[in-house]
């Protein structure tokens, strides 16, 4: 199997502190784990890519000090929003490869719904 | 660049109807295209991929064609049933980049029994 998990699935904080998402790969090693914002009817939009070990590959106009990325095992990747504002309200959702399994397909956490108020 | 264009939803069909949903892409080279489906409070599941022209990807029913000569990845279902209600992502990796993947915005299907 190829299951992820996101915790929390929902959050709600006030404007200027900050959040922690975590994203598990349970079943299988993930060296690699992505990072995706999906706005309102919009599509999954790829904000970075974390590698155990290493530090995060940031995608053109994501801010690395906002949102800070650690992949410190090889089943576990957390994204932090620091200072949140209402304006990174949103769904985030985690995936991972499993490189046993195919080198061309994620699988996916549930996401984490964040409302900054 | 890169790009993925799909159908905007909502789609609304009756049980046992004949489902397309379709999907063109934007990419140099030759991309992998991807399926993907999320189920009400679910995450993404692959749900079929193609790696090369002509290629067809099929799984639970589901059904696409790489197309190189449209640039199209169209889903298509003979018979959804009311199980099949989610969002439908079409998506695609480029050739230059291993897992870079590019979604489209998603089209949410609704059937009625």
């Amino acid at each position: 199997g190829a299951v992820v998990s996101q915790h929390p699935s929902r959050v709600i904080c006030k404007s200027g502190t900050s959040v922690k998402i975590e994203c598990r790969s349970l079943d299988f090693q993930a060296t690699t784990m992505f990072w995706y914002r999906q706005f309102p009817k919009k599509s999954l939009m790829l904000m970075a890519t974390s590698n155990e070990g290493s530090k995060a590959t940031y995608e053109q106009g994501v801010e690395k000090d906002k949102f800070l990325i650690n992949h410190a095992s090889l089943t576990l990747s957390t994204l932090t929003v620091t200072s949140a504002h209402p304006e990174d309200s949103s769904f985030y959702i985690c995936s991972a490869r499993n490189p046993g399994l195919s080198t061309d397909t994620q699988y996916f956490g549930p996401g984490t719904r964040l409302t900054v108020l | 660049g890169n790009s993925v264009t799909q159908m905007e939803g909502p789609v609304t069909l009756s049980e046992e109807a004949f489902l397309t949903i379709n999907c063109t892409y934007t990419a140099t080279g030759y991309p992998s295209l991807f399926w993907y489906v999320q189920y009400p409070g679910e995450g993404l599941q692959l749900l079929l991929k193609a790696t090369k022209a002509d290629d067809k990807g099929s799984n639970k029913g589901f059904e696409a064609t790489y197309r190189k000569e449209t640039t199209s990845f169209h889903l298509e279902k003979g018979s959804v049933q009311v199980s099949d209600s989610a969002v439908y992502f079409c998506a695609l990796i480029p050739y230059s980049s291993a897992s870079k993947i590019i979604f489209g915005s998603g089209t949410r299907l609704s059937i009625r029994p």
